[in-house]
């Protein structure tokens, strides 16, 4: 099983529209997770972060469940602008992992007018 | 300057050249890392510094060659690539240990002719 597994997409949906992205990980110790966004030739930057059951940002909404371990992202009245490739993030299998991540594929959302 | 910086944005390089990318951080961070993303794949961790020593090399040819002279700065040192090293170098830091991720850097778009 993959340390992080998410659909790819790519999901087109029309402005407006509520989409949610799911994500899995295997390292059931894992305490916290975050969804970045990366834009097409561009740097991944940290959307969420969560670290209980789930965080609300505005029109954003991370939800964490623990015992299917997935984590979830929820996009409310979609804009053009939130086009982009969204990357679920775990921390990895194993002790004394130092800050490092692991990085799903990413999911392709793209909103059109 | 604030942030993580990386240079070149952009490096086109023949398979014998000898070339080496920058980062630097100004966050105060204790880590860094570079990762390599090609097209249509997931972010590849290549190396983590912690408190400027190598704690991770994830199984990359010797090809790649980092260093890390201080907390602040991270070269990747690129020799005899292929064409298949051709993608996106990012580079990151962050706390050892931190929940809150990563910040990453531009990126070099590196391609390999």
């Amino acid at each position: 099983r993959k340390e992080v597994e998410q659909d790819p997409g790519p999901f087109n949906v029309p402005e407006g529209a509520t989409v949610a992205f799911n994500c899995t990980y295997s390292n059931s110790a894992s305490q916290s997770f975050f969804w970045y966004r990366q834009d097409c030739r561009k740097e991944p930057k940290l959307l969420m972060s969560v670290y209980s059951s789930g965080n609300e940002d505005g029109r954003f909404t991370a939800q964490l469940n623990r015992a299917s371990q997935y984590i979830s992202l929820l996009i409310r009245d979609s804009k053009l602008s939130d086009s982009a490739t969204y990357l679920c993030v775990a921390p990895p299998q194993g002790y004394n992992q130092g800050g490092k991540l692991i990085f799903g594929q990413g999911t392709e959302l793209s909103v059109k007018p | 300057e604030t942030g993580v910086t990386q240079t070149p944005r952009h490096l086109v390089m023949g398979m014998t050249n000898k070339k080496s990318l920058k980062c630097e951080q100004h966050l105060g961070h204790n880590a860094m890392y570079w990762y390599k993303q090609s097209a249509k794949k997931p972010l590849e961790l290549m190396f983590v510094y912690n408190f400027k020593e190598q704690t991770e090399n994830n199984s990359v040819p010797s090809r790649f060659s980092p260093e890390c002279p201080n907390s602040s700065h991270l070269f990747l040192h690129l020799h005899t690539l292929q064409p298949e090293d051709s993608a996106l170098y990012l580079c990151a830091s962050s706390q050892v240990d931190d929940s809150y991720g990563y910040t990453f850097g531009s990126g070099t778009r590196l391609t390999v002719v």
